[in-house]
């Protein structure tokens, strides 16, 4: 049958608004959560990390916040530009029996386009 | 130091063949996950190898396997492709299994299956 495809949630901006991409998790344990960033013919990119134990972690131009309450995680992008347009994923990783595995579930994603 | 490298980079192949697929970690690392990239289901585990042993495998049927060599280097196989194999498959690479924080994607081998 025909398959259906993700519909991706769309952000577009103009160069030097701050962008800010949300997601959903569902796993009221998850302790630590990935952004990623995949450009156009690559692979995904870490961005930036977070622990359950924090509410906010900042690196350069983004910040992750965290909210336990709603499970819900954000990443903000500061003066965003032309360079950052790809796709966003949030991830967290599995583990099972107390062992960490090299397991990350995805997010559906978010297509960030920057118009300069 | 040189990132994780996946060949051939793009394959075309037909229903019912088998495909191998190639992964060369960073060097150093040990650990080596596929990915499977698709628009309808998003990024999917695929299977994660360390030392040799498969030490966690996705929801994937049978026809995917792979495996890891004591050079850490890592090949997946599809047998029996069907058109819903069509995909972007990546590998990542980590020092050691678990660390997600530390784990490198390569650029990812597309195969279209016709």
């Amino acid at each position: 049958g025909e398959s259906v495809g993700l519909h991706l949630p769309t952000l577009s901006v103009q160069e030097g608004d701050n962008s800010i991409i949300n997601c959903a998790y569902s796993n009221s344990a998850s302790d630590y959560f990935i952004w990623y960033k995949q450009e156009s013919g690559k692979g995904p990119q870490f961005i930036i990390d977070i622990r359950s134990n924090m509410d906010k972690r900042q690196g350069q131009r983004v910040t992750v916040l965290l909210n336990k309450t709603v499970k819900h995680l954000s990443l903000q992008i500061a003066a965003t530009q032309p360079g950052d347009s790809a796709v966003y994923f949030c991830a967290e990783p599995s583990a099972a029996g107390g062992t960490s595995y090299g397991k990350l579930t995805f997010g559906q994603g978010t297509i960030l386009t920057v118009h300069p | 130091k040189a990132g994780v490298t996946q060949t051939p980079r793009y394959l075309i192949k037909t229903r019912g063949q088998q495909v191998t697929l190639s992964c060369s970690p960073i060097s150093g690392h040990r650990s080596v996950s596929w990915y499977q990239q698709t628009p309808g289901q998003g990024l999917q585990f695929l299977f994660e190898y360390f030392s040799e042993t498969q030490r966690n495998k996705g929801n994937f049927p049978g026809r995917f396997s792979g495996r890891q060599f004591s050079n850490s280097r890592s090949e997946m196989n599809v047998s029996t492709l069907e058109l819903g194999d069509s995909a972007l498959y990546l590998c990542a690479s980590s020092a050691n299994p678990g660390q997600v924080y530390e784990q490198y994607f390569g650029p990812g081998t597309r195969l279209t299956v016709t």
